[in-house]
Protein backbone atom coordinates (compact mmCIF):
# COMPACT_ATOMS: atom_id res chain seq x y z
CA UNK A 1 0.00 0.00 0.00
CA UNK A 2 1.29 3.37 -0.76
CA UNK A 3 1.80 5.65 2.13
CA UNK A 4 2.78 9.43 2.98
CA UNK A 5 3.43 10.68 5.92
CA UNK A 6 4.26 13.86 6.98
CA UNK A 7 6.11 15.36 10.10
CA UNK A 8 8.21 18.37 11.32
CA UNK A 9 5.18 20.65 11.40
CA UNK A 10 4.62 23.22 14.34
CA UNK A 11 4.44 26.55 15.82
CA UNK A 12 6.78 28.77 14.37
CA UNK A 13 7.34 32.61 15.36
CA UNK A 14 7.43 34.79 11.91
CA UNK A 15 10.23 34.56 10.19
CA UNK A 16 11.56 31.12 12.08
CA UNK A 17 12.43 28.23 9.84
CA UNK A 18 10.83 24.69 10.14
CA UNK A 19 11.58 21.29 7.80
CA UNK A 20 9.09 19.31 6.61
CA UNK A 21 9.34 15.70 6.08
CA UNK A 22 7.59 12.99 4.07
CA UNK A 23 8.33 9.78 4.61
CA UNK A 24 7.41 7.49 1.52
CA UNK A 25 6.56 3.21 1.75
CA UNK A 26 4.65 1.17 -0.59
CA UNK A 27 6.32 2.25 -4.05
CA UNK A 28 9.55 2.61 -5.62
CA UNK A 29 10.32 6.32 -4.10
CA UNK A 30 13.18 6.98 -6.52
CA UNK A 31 10.85 6.43 -10.10
CA UNK A 32 8.47 8.99 -8.87
CA UNK A 33 8.39 13.15 -9.08
CA UNK A 34 6.80 13.84 -5.43
CA UNK A 35 5.52 17.52 -4.56
CA UNK A 36 3.94 19.25 -1.70
CA UNK A 37 0.97 21.58 -1.80
CA UNK A 38 -1.02 23.75 1.28
CA UNK A 39 -4.35 24.04 2.53
CA UNK A 40 -4.74 27.70 4.79
CA UNK A 41 -6.99 26.72 7.49
CA UNK A 42 -11.17 27.29 5.55
CA UNK A 43 -9.01 28.09 2.31
CA UNK A 44 -8.37 25.98 -1.02
CA UNK A 45 -5.90 24.10 -2.60
CA UNK A 46 -2.92 25.78 -3.41
CA UNK A 47 0.60 24.16 -4.93
CA UNK A 48 3.67 24.94 -3.39
CA UNK A 49 6.30 22.67 -4.81
CA UNK A 50 7.27 19.78 -6.48
CA UNK A 51 10.98 17.83 -7.42
CA UNK A 52 12.17 15.11 -9.97
CA UNK A 53 12.64 11.77 -9.38
CA UNK A 54 16.07 12.39 -9.31
CA UNK A 55 16.09 15.33 -7.47
CA UNK A 56 17.79 17.34 -10.40
CA UNK A 57 14.73 19.48 -10.83
CA UNK A 58 12.93 21.69 -8.81
CA UNK A 59 9.77 24.08 -9.36
CA UNK A 60 8.04 26.63 -6.76
CA UNK A 61 5.09 28.88 -6.36
CA UNK A 62 6.06 32.17 -6.89
CA UNK A 63 5.53 33.72 -3.26
CA UNK A 64 7.59 30.90 -1.64
CA UNK A 65 10.82 31.07 -4.10
CA UNK A 66 13.53 31.98 -2.08
CA UNK A 67 12.77 31.20 1.29
CA UNK A 68 11.56 27.61 0.51
CA UNK A 69 13.58 24.41 -0.51
CA UNK A 70 12.42 21.18 -1.85
CA UNK A 71 14.62 18.34 -1.74
CA UNK A 72 14.59 14.41 -1.58
CA UNK A 73 16.78 11.92 -0.08
CA UNK A 74 16.18 8.36 -2.34
CA UNK A 75 18.39 6.41 -0.12
CA UNK A 76 15.69 7.36 2.95
CA UNK A 77 12.68 7.42 0.77
CA UNK A 78 12.28 10.78 2.34
CA UNK A 79 11.02 14.31 0.86
CA UNK A 80 11.73 17.43 2.43
CA UNK A 81 10.58 20.88 2.39
CA UNK A 82 13.01 23.29 4.14
CA UNK A 83 10.78 26.27 5.19
CA UNK A 84 13.08 30.09 5.77
CA UNK A 85 11.89 33.35 6.84
CA UNK A 86 8.71 31.99 7.57
CA UNK A 87 5.61 34.46 7.65
CA UNK A 88 2.08 34.74 9.26
CA UNK A 89 0.49 33.51 5.49
CA UNK A 90 2.63 30.35 5.06
CA UNK A 91 0.00 29.12 8.01
CA UNK A 92 -1.33 25.83 6.46
CA UNK A 93 -1.63 22.00 6.24
CA UNK A 94 0.91 20.87 4.01
CA UNK A 95 0.48 18.14 2.45
CA UNK A 96 3.39 15.58 0.68
CA UNK A 97 1.83 14.59 -2.69
CA UNK A 98 3.36 11.72 -5.30
CA UNK A 99 3.07 12.33 -8.92
CA UNK A 100 2.44 9.37 -11.58
CA UNK A 101 5.14 10.20 -13.49
CA UNK A 102 9.01 10.63 -12.94
CA UNK A 103 9.15 14.33 -13.86
CA UNK A 104 9.72 14.72 -17.29
CA UNK A 105 6.33 16.05 -17.08
CA UNK A 106 3.70 16.06 -14.23
CA UNK A 107 -0.05 15.15 -15.02
CA UNK A 108 -1.52 14.46 -11.40
CA UNK A 109 -1.22 13.85 -8.03
CA UNK A 110 -2.70 9.97 -7.28
CA UNK A 111 -1.28 9.95 -3.55
CA UNK A 112 -1.57 12.32 -0.48
CA UNK A 113 -0.32 12.23 2.85
CA UNK A 114 -2.39 13.24 5.46
CA UNK A 115 -1.17 16.48 6.06
CA UNK A 116 1.49 18.50 8.17
CA UNK A 117 -0.08 21.52 10.69
CA UNK A 118 2.36 24.50 10.46
CA UNK A 119 1.07 27.83 12.12
CA UNK A 120 3.26 30.91 12.02
CA UNK A 121 2.47 33.06 15.09
CA UNK A 122 4.27 35.30 17.65
CA UNK B 1 0.46 31.83 -14.16
CA UNK B 2 -2.75 30.04 -14.98
CA UNK B 3 -5.52 31.19 -13.56
CA UNK B 4 -8.38 28.31 -12.88
CA UNK B 5 -12.07 29.85 -12.34
CA UNK B 6 -14.44 27.08 -10.77
CA UNK B 7 -18.12 27.41 -11.05
CA UNK B 8 -20.01 27.39 -8.90
CA UNK B 9 -18.51 27.99 -5.80
CA UNK B 10 -21.34 25.97 -3.91
CA UNK B 11 -24.19 23.83 -4.94
CA UNK B 12 -26.93 22.33 -3.68
CA UNK B 13 -28.46 18.73 -4.76
CA UNK B 14 -30.28 15.79 -3.43
CA UNK B 15 -29.36 12.23 -3.41
CA UNK B 16 -30.22 10.89 -7.17
CA UNK B 17 -29.54 14.59 -8.78
CA UNK B 18 -27.12 14.65 -12.09
CA UNK B 19 -24.71 17.28 -11.08
CA UNK B 20 -22.17 19.75 -13.28
CA UNK B 21 -19.16 21.85 -12.15
CA UNK B 22 -17.26 23.94 -14.47
CA UNK B 23 -13.50 24.34 -14.27
CA UNK B 24 -12.29 27.25 -16.63
CA UNK B 25 -8.40 28.10 -17.52
CA UNK B 26 -7.25 31.19 -18.62
CA UNK B 27 -4.92 29.64 -21.39
CA UNK B 28 -5.14 26.85 -23.12
CA UNK B 29 -4.26 23.73 -21.37
CA UNK B 30 -4.87 21.12 -23.97
CA UNK B 31 -6.58 18.22 -21.82
CA UNK B 32 -3.60 18.77 -18.59
CA UNK B 33 -6.63 18.96 -16.30
CA UNK B 34 -7.22 16.38 -13.24
CA UNK B 35 -9.98 16.80 -10.77
CA UNK B 36 -10.21 15.84 -6.85
CA UNK B 37 -12.18 15.55 -3.98
CA UNK B 38 -11.80 16.17 -0.71
CA UNK B 39 -13.91 15.42 2.24
CA UNK B 40 -14.04 17.62 5.76
CA UNK B 41 -10.72 16.62 7.74
CA UNK B 42 -9.04 14.64 4.69
CA UNK B 43 -6.50 14.52 2.23
CA UNK B 44 -7.78 15.01 -1.74
CA UNK B 45 -8.72 12.08 -3.34
CA UNK B 46 -7.73 12.18 -7.26
CA UNK B 47 -11.15 11.51 -9.17
CA UNK B 48 -10.19 12.45 -13.10
CA UNK B 49 -7.16 12.76 -14.88
CA UNK B 50 -6.14 14.32 -18.44
CA UNK B 51 -9.70 15.63 -18.83
CA UNK B 52 -11.64 12.55 -18.98
CA UNK B 53 -9.70 9.63 -17.43
CA UNK B 54 -11.31 7.42 -14.90
CA UNK B 55 -9.03 6.98 -11.79
CA UNK B 56 -8.74 3.12 -10.94
CA UNK B 57 -11.45 2.50 -7.95
CA UNK B 58 -13.59 5.73 -8.72
CA UNK B 59 -17.00 5.10 -9.07
CA UNK B 60 -18.56 5.47 -12.66
CA UNK B 61 -21.04 8.10 -11.91
CA UNK B 62 -18.15 10.32 -12.18
CA UNK B 63 -17.42 11.46 -15.75
CA UNK B 64 -15.06 14.41 -16.83
CA UNK B 65 -14.94 16.26 -20.19
CA UNK B 66 -13.65 19.23 -21.92
CA UNK B 67 -10.48 20.53 -23.98
CA UNK B 68 -8.55 23.86 -24.31
CA UNK B 69 -9.94 26.31 -21.55
CA UNK B 70 -13.48 24.62 -20.73
CA UNK B 71 -13.66 21.40 -18.38
CA UNK B 72 -16.34 19.64 -16.64
CA UNK B 73 -17.24 17.37 -14.13
CA UNK B 74 -20.25 15.52 -13.96
CA UNK B 75 -21.77 13.28 -11.65
CA UNK B 76 -24.66 11.37 -12.89
CA UNK B 77 -26.22 10.07 -10.13
CA UNK B 78 -25.48 11.83 -6.60
CA UNK B 79 -24.53 9.46 -3.55
CA UNK B 80 -24.64 10.20 0.29
CA UNK B 81 -20.65 9.97 -0.15
CA UNK B 82 -20.44 12.34 -3.27
CA UNK B 83 -21.09 15.31 -0.88
CA UNK B 84 -17.51 16.93 -0.30
CA UNK B 85 -15.17 19.76 -2.15
CA UNK B 86 -14.06 19.38 -5.31
CA UNK B 87 -11.22 21.06 -7.07
CA UNK B 88 -9.88 21.02 -10.44
CA UNK B 89 -5.96 21.26 -10.92
CA UNK B 90 -3.83 22.23 -13.98
CA UNK B 91 -0.90 20.02 -14.68
CA UNK B 92 -0.13 22.14 -18.16
CA UNK B 93 2.64 24.60 -16.96
CA UNK B 94 4.63 25.60 -14.19
CA UNK B 95 3.45 27.03 -11.40
CA UNK B 96 0.64 23.97 -11.38
CA UNK B 97 -2.71 25.90 -10.32
CA UNK B 98 -5.98 24.76 -8.71
CA UNK B 99 -9.52 26.11 -9.02
CA UNK B 100 -11.01 27.83 -5.78
CA UNK B 101 -13.35 25.33 -4.91
CA UNK B 102 -16.58 23.71 -5.70
CA UNK B 103 -18.48 22.78 -2.35
CA UNK B 104 -21.78 20.51 -2.72
CA UNK B 105 -23.87 20.36 -0.01
CA UNK B 106 -27.13 18.58 0.76
CA UNK B 107 -30.13 19.85 -0.51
Amino acid sequence: EVQLLESGGGLVQPGGSLRLSCAASGFTFSDYAMGWVRQAPGKGLEWVSAIDNSGTNTYYTDSVKGHFTVSRDNSKNTLYLQMNDLRADDTALYFCVKEVNSGTYFSRFDCWGQGALVTVSS
Amino acid sequence: DIQMTQSPSSVSASVGDRVTITCRASQGIRSWLAWYQQKPGKAPKLLIYVASSLQSGVPSRFSGSGSGTDFTLTISSLQPEDFATYYCQQAHSFPLTFGGGTKLEIK
